[in-house]
């Protein structure tokens, strides 16, 4: 009965594929979020949904491309994957764009492109 | 651009004892702030908050204290417990802004001590 879940947890591929992460929540909540956590540990939004509708879409490259089919899953695809992107990925949710300050998180994906 | 900074990268403490975590930010157009806890292969958990027409919140063994002033919040957290050791990071926002986007500083590790 995990709250926000996401697939893989751990995702090794080699530079110019193409794959992707999958996040659901079964909150019932309205807004999801995906966030990149660098080798600094920065953690940054990349975007947001708000019952389907694309809220924020930070400086990301178009290679990131977000899709939500429904209000309970928001899911990342990466083209042609660059060796920047490894990272660690978190999906996010909160009940709405009010309450966006509490914000679950899923237990992340890492990215390892070699 | 850092607009929210966590200057210690980590910090120990003895059980029982208080563990102060600092966290300061730039940016005059954050209103609101909230600590997020974060343990090893999971997602971070909200914490705590404060509004910025406040100068404390607490909420059991956690207190958020917020200095507009000097652009700097603190959590203390009283007595520590092991339980307690894990990655916290600060974040803010400009609450009731066109996206209420999070903004994370890089997180401190607390490690308390039995």
């Amino acid at each position: 009965d995990t709250a926000v879940s996401q697939t893989p947890k751990y995702l090794v591929t080699q530079m110019g594929n193409d794959k992707s992460i999958k996040c659901e929540q079964n909150l019932g909540h309205d807004t999801m979020y995906w966030y990149k956590q660098d080798s600094k540990k920065f953690l940054k939004i990349m975007f947001s949904y708000n019952n389907k509708e694309l809220i924020i879409n930070e400086t990301v490259p178009n290679r990131f491309s977000p899709k939500s089919p429904d209000k309970a899953h928001l899911n990342l695809h990466i083209n042609s994957l660059e060796l920047g992107d490894s990272a660690v990925y978190f999906c996010a949710s909160s009940q709405d764009l009010i309450t966006s300050y509490e914000q679950y998180f899923g237990p992340g994906t890492r990215l390892t492109v070699t | 651009d850092q607009q929210v900074k966590q200057n210690s990268p980590s910090l120990s403490v003895q059980e029982g004892r208080i563990s102060i975590l600092n966290c300061d930010y730039t940016n005059s157009m954050f209103d609101y702030f909230l600590w997020y806890k974060k343990y090893p292969a999971e997602g971070p958990t909200f914490l705590i908050s404060i509004s910025s027409i406040k100068d404390k919140n607490e909420d059991g063994r956690f207190t958020v204290f917020l200095n507009k002033s000097a652009k700097h919040l603190s959590l203390h957290i009283v007595p520590s417990q092991p339980g307690d050791s894990a990655v916290y990071f600060c974040a803010a926002m400009n609450y009731g802004g066109a996206t209420n986007k999070l903004i994370f500083g890089t997180g401190t590790l607390l490690a308390v001590q039995p």
